[in-house]
């Protein structure tokens, strides 16, 4: 069974602070990985996709991948409350070609 | 960017009628939709892939005969729930996989109330 684990939080972060979220995945074969943020209520937004190893930054955000160790983190600096929301970790290889989401962490960022 | 559109975004309907909710890829092709539920605060479940020309793959548990998937062109995924009772209500999103990037964009959702 191909699994993604998550800190189910929540995480909580000062504004303007750095907030580390962590994912581990099972399946070694895994090429993709992949970063959303759901707001309460609404649907998965894609913020990042990272394919190779090290580090992917695009503004605020900034995605790490280390295959060997199996796992991926998202790193958001200069935190906002805007920024409160769950943060799923997906990775590719599920038996359909579909993802295998991780349960997400819950990130609340205090003003 | 990657637009995926879903109708209708929120209906309430009776027990024991159906209904259908589309799912559109605007801006890309999609040979594979995906079709979620989520219950409050609980985390996504993946209901079934939806392939554009041929069957819908269902995961475990999920009754085909009860959530009935079409996927007749690359840029629409339906799913109907059929003789819909209270205990399907919730929150179904769907998702549609951009080949370049095998990334999946979901839709804003459609929350079903069933009285």
């Amino acid at each position: 069974q191909k699994e993604v684990e998550q800190n189910s939080g929540p995480l909580s972060v000062p504004e303007g602070a750095i907030a580390s979220l962590n994912c581990t995945y099972s399946d070694r074969g895994s090429q993709s990985f992949f970063w959303y943020r759901q707001y309460s209520g609404k649907s998965p937004e894609l913020i990042m996709f990272i394919y190779s190893n090290g580090d992917k930054e695009d503004g605020r955000f900034t995605a790490q991948l280390n295959k060997a160790s199996q796992y991926v983190s998202l790193l958001i600096r200069d935190s906002q409350p805007s920024d409160s929301a769950t943060y799923l970790c997906a990775v590719n290889g599920g038996s359909q070609g579909n993802l295998i989401f991780g349960k997400g962490t819950k990130l609340s960022v205090k003003p | 960017g990657a637009v995926v559109s879903q109708h209708p975004s929120r209906v309430i309907c009776k027990s024991g009628t159906s209904v259908k909710i589309e799912c559109r890829s605007l801006d890309f092709q999609a040979t594979t939709m995906f079709w979620y539920r989520q219950f409050p605060k609980q985390s996504l479940m993946l209901m079934a892939t939806s392939n554009e020309g041929s069957k819908a793959t269902y995961e475990q548990g999920v009754e085909k005969d009860k959530f009935l998937i079409n996927h007749a062109s690359l840029t629409l995924s339906t799913l109907t729930v059929t003789s819909a009772h209270p205990e399907d209500s919730s929150f179904y999103i769907c998702s549609a996989e951009r080949e370049d990037t095998d990334t999946q964009y979901f839709g804003p959702g459609t929350r079903l109330t069933v009285l």
